[in-house]
C-alpha cells in the first residue's frame, strides 16, 4: 500500500498570510493527488485533483502543484475561512489512503 | 447541484450488522463511481469501498474486507454499504463521496454530510 505522510502536522498563520502544505507519497503516483478541506463539525470538501486543477467554486487562492512523490497546496492570501484540517490523498493505487492530516489555526 | 445524503447509521453492538444508504441527486448518478470513507471521531479520514457505475468493479480497505459489501442501485439513485461483524474499531461518521469518474478512479469531487455509526454493547 502507498503511505502518505503530510507536513507540518499543525501551523498557526495570520489572516494575509501564504502557507504551504507538503505532501509525500511513499513510490511515485503521477498526479493522482488530491486535496481536501475540513472544518470542525463539517464534511470534507473537494479542493483540488489532478494534483493542481481546482474543483469547480474553489478560491484561486488555492493552488497545487508536484508530481510523484512531491506534492504541495499553497494557500495565498489566507481568509478567516480557510482556518480548517487539510487532507491530501493518492488515488493512483487501491487502496486510496489518505495523508493524516495538517491543521492550520489563527495566530 | 449534486446532492448526497447519507442515513442508516446508529448504534449497534459488536458482531451485528447495518447498512448504511447514500441518496443521490443533482447529477447522473448512474455515470459515476462512488465511494464510501470513514472517519472516527477525532481522527483522520480512511477510506472504505469504492464500487465502478454499473457495479462491477469494487475494492475494499484491508480493515474491512470480507465484512463490507459496496452496493448500488441505479434505479433509485441510491448508494449502499451492509456492514457486517462490526467491531467497535468501526466506529465512525461514514461519508458517501462521488468521483469524477465512472470507475471511482479519477478523485473525490462531492461528498455528503456522513453518518454515524457507533458500535458499543
Amino acid at each position: 500500500d502507498i503511505q502518505m505522510t503530510q507536513s507540518p502536522s499543525s501551523l498557526s498563520a495570520s489572516v494575509g498570510d501564504r502557507v504551504t502544505i507538503t505532501c509525500r507519497a511513499s513510490r511515485g503516483i503521477s498526479n493522482y493527488l488530491a486535496w481536501f478541506q475540513q472544518k470542525p463539525g463539517e464534511a470534507p470538501k473537494s479542493l483540488i485533483f489532478a494534483a493542481s486543477t481546482l474543483q469547480s467554486g474553489v478560491p484561486s487562492r488555492f493552488s497545487g502543484s508536484g508530481s510523484e512523490t512531491d506534492f504541495t497546496l499553497t494557500i495565498s492570501n489566507l481568509q478567516p475561512e480557510d482556518f480548517a484540517t487539510y487532507y491530501c490523498q493518492q488515488y493512483d493505487r487501491y487502496p486510496p489512503s489518505f495523508g493524516p492530516g495538517t491543521k492550520v489555526d489563527i495566530k | 447541484q449534486v446532492q448526497l445524503v447519507e442515513s442508516g447509521g446508529g448504534v449497534v453492538q459488536p458482531g451485528r450488522s447495518l447498512r448504511l444508504s447514500c441518496a443521490a441527486s443533482g447529477f447522473t448518478f448512474s455515470s459515476y463511481g462512488m465511494h464510501w470513507v470513514r472517519q472516527a471521531p477525532g481522527r483522520g479520514l480512511e477510506w472504505v469501498a469504492v464500487l465502478a457505475y454499473g457495479g462491477h468493479n469494487e475494492y475494499y480497505a484491508n480493515s474491512v474486507k470480507g465484512r463490507f459489501t459496496i452496493s448500488r442501485d441505479n434505479a433509485k439513485n441510491t448508494l449502499y454499504l451492509q456492514m457486517n461483524s462490526l467491531r467497535a474499531e468501526d466506529t465512525a461518521f461514514y461519508f458517501c463521496a462521488k468521483d469524477h469518474g465512472v470507475n471511482g478512479d479519477r478523485g473525490i469531487d462531492n461528498w455528503g454530510q456522513g453518518t454515524l455509526v457507533t458500535v458499543s454493547s
